[in-house]
């Protein structure tokens, strides 16, 4: 069985400090992977996504950058936190090439002050 | 990937059938309805998705009009555990990126 597994669980950080959470899949080879974000109240947003190592396409613009340093590891990082960067962030993965059928992490909650 | 529209909630209680409509008049041919749901502090779930044909699996049943521009998920015997927000998606089976629009869904609220 395929698991996701993100972390940490929760960060509260503060406005320009650096930034790097991560995430991490098992039990499937050569998944596509996604980072999402979602603002408290607000809608999600896709911001990269990877179809293999070393390989990351941004999707949305927030001042952050991804990276897949293995097949099955996809970190998501900033050298400077804004207080816009606030919100729930999601690690997603899909097996099959182009499909919308995507299978979400837990989670990780940011807060910046 | 085209707009699809849905109310902003619905209410049942536990035991009931319930119909998540949702409109997609401007669907493409190549098109699939995807629907996820969501509860708070947790990542969207998948829960079903379809072409043309009505689709069923452990989870639901994906009603999808001849025309194609709505379509009907319907959850059998909700318990609480289906309270979420439902989120109806279209998009096209594209090579790369996959990338899911989610809207504001609609929140499902079920009563004991």
């Amino acid at each position: 069985a395929q698991t996701i597994h993100q972390w940490p669980v929760a960060e509260i950080k503060a406005v320009g400090s650096p930034l790097s959470l991560g995430c991490t899949i098992k039990g499937k080879s050569s998944p596509n992977l996604y980072w999402y974000w979602q603002a408290t109240g607000g809608t999600l947003q896709q911001l990269f996504y990877s179809i293999t190592v070393g390989q990351v396409e941004s999707v949305v613009q927030l001042n952050l950058s991804a990276s897949r340093p293995k097949d099955d590891q996809f970190i998501l990082s900033t050298e400077k936190l804004l207080l816009s960067h606030s919100g729930f962030y999601l690690c997603a993965w899909s097996l099959d090439w182009g499909g919308g059928e995507q299978y979400f992490g837990p989670g990780t909650r940011l807060t910046v002050l | 990937d085209a707009k699809t529209t849905q109310p902003d909630s619905m209410e049942s209680t536990e035991g009931e059938t319930v119909h998540l409509p949702c409109s997609h008049a401007t669907i493409s041919g190549n098109e699939y309805i995807y629907w996820y749901r969501q509860v708070p502090l947790q990542g969207p779930e998948y829960v079903t998705h379809g072409l043309q044909q009505n689709t069923t699996n452990s989870m639901a049943f994906l009603a999808i009009a001849s025309d194609r521009k709505s379509s009907t998920l319907i959850l059998p015997h909700v318990s609480l555990r289906d309270a979420a927000v439902y989120h109806c998606i279209l998009r096209v089976q594209q090579g790369t990126g996959s990338k899911l629009s989610f809207g504001k869904g609609a929140k499902l609220t079920v009563s004991p």
